[in-house]
């Protein structure tokens, strides 16, 4: 069975600096990955994925990922946050096709920019 | 191109009664999921549809149910509503089986009383 933990359920940081959210999964086979962002009463938007070719995945708005195999880490990066970052984040594993495509979320890290 | 659609938008219902939501997938997609997400918490899978079959199921009890149709919507029906099925139920549409990205829809919120 696959699973992530999102380290952290509150990150603030100042409009300008750099964001960090912090993302571990455990999967018995290469995994599918993916950051989902979701602003207030609204439904997903896709970040990015990783899906076994480049390491560092790029996404929209500026955000980037690493996928580490040795850390079992998929860590979400931004150089500069901007109040429209404010939001919540999902980090995500896919079951794959044995599983019925299942995704399975992490509880979400709540980000906070701060003028 | 229209996103994955969801209705209604917002719902409320009493506890004992039943509920249908609704999704129109993607253009071209031909399967859809479906998730709920409990306030304050990560989306949970309950069911994926694939060519009108049920290819996937997560652990909710059998008074959730759904169904696909020949033109890719989809319609997830719960009965004998609890408190506790008060969520946004969120639907998913990827092209087909083993694709994984999904893309989500704006949602239904529903609030059992």
């Amino acid at each position: 069975a696959q699973s992530v933990t999102q380290l952290d359920s509150h990150v603030s940081v100042s409009e300008g600096t750099p964001v960090l959210l912090r993302c571990n999964y455990s999967s018995s086979y290469s995994p599918s990955l993916f950051w989902y962002v979701q602003h207030p009463n609204k439904g997903l938007q896709l970040l990015l994925k990783y899906t076994s070719a480049a390491t560092l995945v790029k996404g929209i708005n500026g955000f980037e990922a690493e996928f580490k195999k040795s850390e079992t880490s998929f860590h979400l990066t931004k150089p500069s946050a901007h109040m429209s970052d404010a939001a919540e984040y999902f980090c995500v594993v896919s079951g794959g096709k044995s599983s019925g495509d299942k995704l399975t979320f992490g509880t979400g890290t709540r980000l906070a920019v701060r003028p | 191109d229209a996103g994955v659609t969801q209705s209604p938008t917002h719902l409320i219902k009493t506890r004992g009664q039943q509920v249908t939501l609704r999704c129109s997938p993607i253009s071209g997609h031909k399967s859809v999921s479906w998730y709920q997400q409990v306030l304050g918490q990560g989306p949970q899978f309950i069911f994926q549809y694939y060519e009108k079959e049920e290819r996937g199921r997560g652990n909710f009890p059998d008074r959730f149910s759904a169904r696909q149709f020949p033109n890719y919507s989809s319609e997830l029906n719960v009965n004998a509503l609890l408190l506790g099925d008060s969520a946004l139920y969120l639907c998913a549409s990827s092209l087909g089986q083993g694709t994984d990205t999904q893309y989500f829809g704006p949602g239904t919120r529903l609030t059992v009383l």
